[in-house]
């Protein structure tokens, strides 16, 4: 069956430090992942999409990588911020086309000042 | 402003009472979802519709309904509350061109 995996365990940083975080999946290969973060008891908010022929895609101080080969992607933070702690949770449409979005449990990040 | 409103924020309830969680959205999107979300199980899709009469199950259907008679308006209902269906469900919603999901700011349950 697909999974997707995210390092359960919480990631904590220091403030100016890069924070990256892990996504990987099996059984399966999607034309797109996302990343959303979420605050405790808010719903997720979408960050950014990348698609299975790019290799990088970049949005301030956030940057997604996508290895389809290793069947992972990467999402760092540079010069991270207290502000930056939340759950981050990567997305994939397992069933191709428009139809559902399957999220990964998350990751936890904290960064202290 | 676009958004998605799901309504009560929160709600307390006894085993058996029927409830309907409302989910409505501004945005024309075609899609919408309904999602639950528990500790360590990360979120869990309920159901979804692809446009207005068409639903289809996601993977934890069991004890919920759902209607999609008007685009804007995705409501889940409960028609026999247990406390196994204590948890944190979200609405969300997406066009037929964008692949970004826009999330409800959630509906805390709790079933006695």
């Amino acid at each position: 069956s697909q999974k997707i995996e995210q390092n359960s365990e919480a990631l904590n940083i220091q403030e100016g430090k890069t924070a990256t975080l892990t996504c990987n999946y099996t059984n399966y290969s999607p034309a797109y992942l996302q990343w959303y973060r979420q605050d405790p008891g808010r719903g997720p908010v979408f960050l950014l999409l990348i698609r299975e022929n790019e290799k990088e895609k970049r949005k301030e101080r956030l940057k997604v990588t996508f290895d389809t080969t290793l069947k992972q992607s990467l999402f760092h933070i540079t010069a991270s911020q207290p502000a930056d702690s939340a759950t981050y949770l990567c997305a994939l449409d397992m069933n191709s086309g428009y139809s559902t979005l399957t999220f990964g449990k998350g990751t936890m990040l904290l960064v202290s000042p | 402003e676009a958004q998605v409103t799901q309504n009560p924020r929160y709600l307390i309830t006894v085993t058996g009472k029927k409830l309907t969680v409302t989910c409505s959205q501004n945005m024309n999107h075609e899609y919408m979802s309904w999602y639950r979300q528990d500790p360590g199980l990360g979120l869990r899709q309920i159901y979804y519709s692809m446009n207005v009469e068409v639903t289809d199950k996601g993977d934890v259907p069991e004890g919920y309904k759902v209607s999609r008679k008007e685009k804007r308006n995705f409501p889940l209902i409960l028609e026999s509350p247990s406390p196994n269906q204590t948890s944190l469900y979200f609405c969300a919603s997406r066009g037929r061109n964008n692949e970004k999901l826009f999330f409800g700011s959630g509906t805390q349950l709790s079933v006695l």
